[in-house]
């Protein structure tokens, strides 16, 4: 079955590069119309995308913070890295990866989720 | 502010139908497809419906989704408390050249 997990630092200071890793399992990102993406949600608000990547090695990102991010995928290793610069304590979230598949008519969506992981942003 | 609106809450008694509501604009609800996502409290969110009318094996019928226009609602029937959670819907928007969230809907089971 598919899981994902994510992985990091759960404290970060202001203005430092967060690394996020996601491990994944029952999956290939080098299998045709696979992708992993990245998804955050601050305390008590709403899920926000940040990233996405492919089994081509296409990459997207969110528009508003894409200056800030670099996706890139370890297919020998089944995973996913996420990398964020210059955090500020809006930032503060719990970041979740996640599954997804697309064919020639689009995206089945996000399918499976990982339990995520809660990274502060404070000095 | 979140490019897809969705009221804050909504609320039903067991046994009711419910709908959530989900407006967009022409380039994300209106040319593409829309999802919903089910988050329980203090868990990670989960696939409820996708391609604007699609469940995933094992989400019960009780959950559909339709779309119209720019606009999407997500109808859960027959009502039950362990539905009460947050409700999110999701589309790609070809603007931003992005998948966008909508702000989310609590869902209260009186």
């Amino acid at each position: 079955q598919i899981t994902l997990k994510e992985s990091g630092p759960t404290l970060v200071k202001p203005t430092q590069t967060l690394t996020l890793t996601c491990t994944f399992s029952g999956f290939s990102l080098s299998t045709s119309g696979v992708g992993v993406g990245w998804i955050r949600q601050p305390p008590g608000k709403a899920l926000e995308w940040l990233a996405l990547i492919y089994w081509d090695d296409d990459k997207r990102y969110s528009p508003s913070l894409r200056s800030r991010l670099s996706i890139t995928k370890d297919t020998s290793k089944n995973q996913v890295v996420l990398t964020m610069t210059n955090l500020d304590p809006v930032d503060t979230a719990t970041y979740y990866c996640a599954h997804r598949r697309v064919d020639y008519s689009g995206s089945y969506g996000f399918d499976y989720w990982g339990q995520g992981t809660l990274v502060t942003v404070s000095s | 502010q979140s490019v897809l609106t969705q009221p804050p809450s909504a609320s039903g008694t067991p046994g009711q139908r419910v709908t959530i509501s989900c407006s967009g604009s022409s380039s994300n609800i209106g040319s593409n497809y829309v999802y919903w996502y089910q988050q329980l409290p203090g868990t990670a969110p989960k696939l409820l419906i996708y391609r604007n009318n699609q469940r995933p094996s094992g989400v019960p019928d009780r959950f559909s989704g339709s779309k119209s226009g720019t606009s999407a609602s997500l109808a859960i029937s027959g009502l039950r408390s362990e539905d009460e959670a947050d409700y999110y819907c999701a589309g790609w928007d070809d603007s931003l050249s992005g998948k966008v969230f909508g702000g989310g809907t609590k869902l209260t089971v009186l």
